[in-house]
């Protein structure tokens, strides 16, 4: 069974850093692209980075582009999102996600970690 | 960027209603796009990916359905779980992008 959990969401204050991490298991994760999406209280949701399987490539929302960096430990089928220059419009709740489209075409979400900022 | 254009965004309906949600894709994304469920402080959940596969577990009521870049939700008959906020997604382009929502309520 495909399960993604997602940690270190927590309170912060504006300007300040916080890193969040997605723990995998039950897939071939080293084959998989993986992502992170976001929903702030009340709205929609939106997409936040992408990370090719290999680490190599990533991809970021202009929102979030040179504040936040995504990576990821092939060997602990980990990937992690480190958030920078935290602003009260980063308050969401962060999923990871992936889409298996080389396979059975689903799409497969952890059930998120609420980061808040503020001061 | 792929724009999701989903209708309608509220929608008043009856236990037993068929009920049908919309999305248009801006360009083609061929059959990657998924529906969602969600209620209140929770996850999305999954109902159809691939435009029209019903994840294992999700009621038979749920159906996705493909005309070009013009995607259909249909809730065959709704009940009382059903009332929740409904998202579309297209995952063809890297960046990944989500319809606006449609609010399910009871009439």
């Amino acid at each position: 069974e495909v399960q993604l959990l997602e940690s270190g969401g927590g309170l912060v204050q504006p300007g300040t850093s916080l890193r969040l991490s997605c723990s995998a298991s039950g897939f071939a994760f080293n084959t998989h692209a993986m992502n992170w999406v976001r929903q702030a209280p009340g709205k929609g949701l939106e997409w936040v980075s992408k990370i090719d399987a290999g680490g190599v490539g990533t991809n970021y929302a202009d929102s979030v582009e040179g504040r936040f960096t995504i990576s990821r430990d092939n060997s602990k089928n980990m990937v992690h999102l480190e958030m920078n220059s935290l602003r009260a419009e980063d308050t969401a709740v962060y999923y990871c996600a992936f889409s298996a489209v080389s396979g059975s075409g689903s799409v497969y979400w952890g059930q998120g970690t609420l980061v808040t900022v503020s001061s | 960027d792929i724009q999701m254009t989903q209708s309608p965004s509220t929608l008043s309906a009856s236990i037993g209603d068929r009920v049908t949600v919309t999305c248009r894709a801006s360009q083609s994304i061929n059959s990657w796009l998924a529906w969602y469920q969600q209620k209140p402080g929770k996850a999305p959940n999954l109902l159809i990916y691939k435009a029209s596969s019903l994840k294992s577990g999700v009621p038979s009521r749920f159906s996705g359905s493909r005309s070009g870049t013009e995607f259909t939700l249909t809730i065959s008959s709704l009940q009382p779980d059903d009332f929740a906020t409904y998202y579309c997604q297209q995952y063809n382009d890297y960046r990944w992008t989500f319809g606006q929502g449609t609010k399910v309520e009871i009439k």
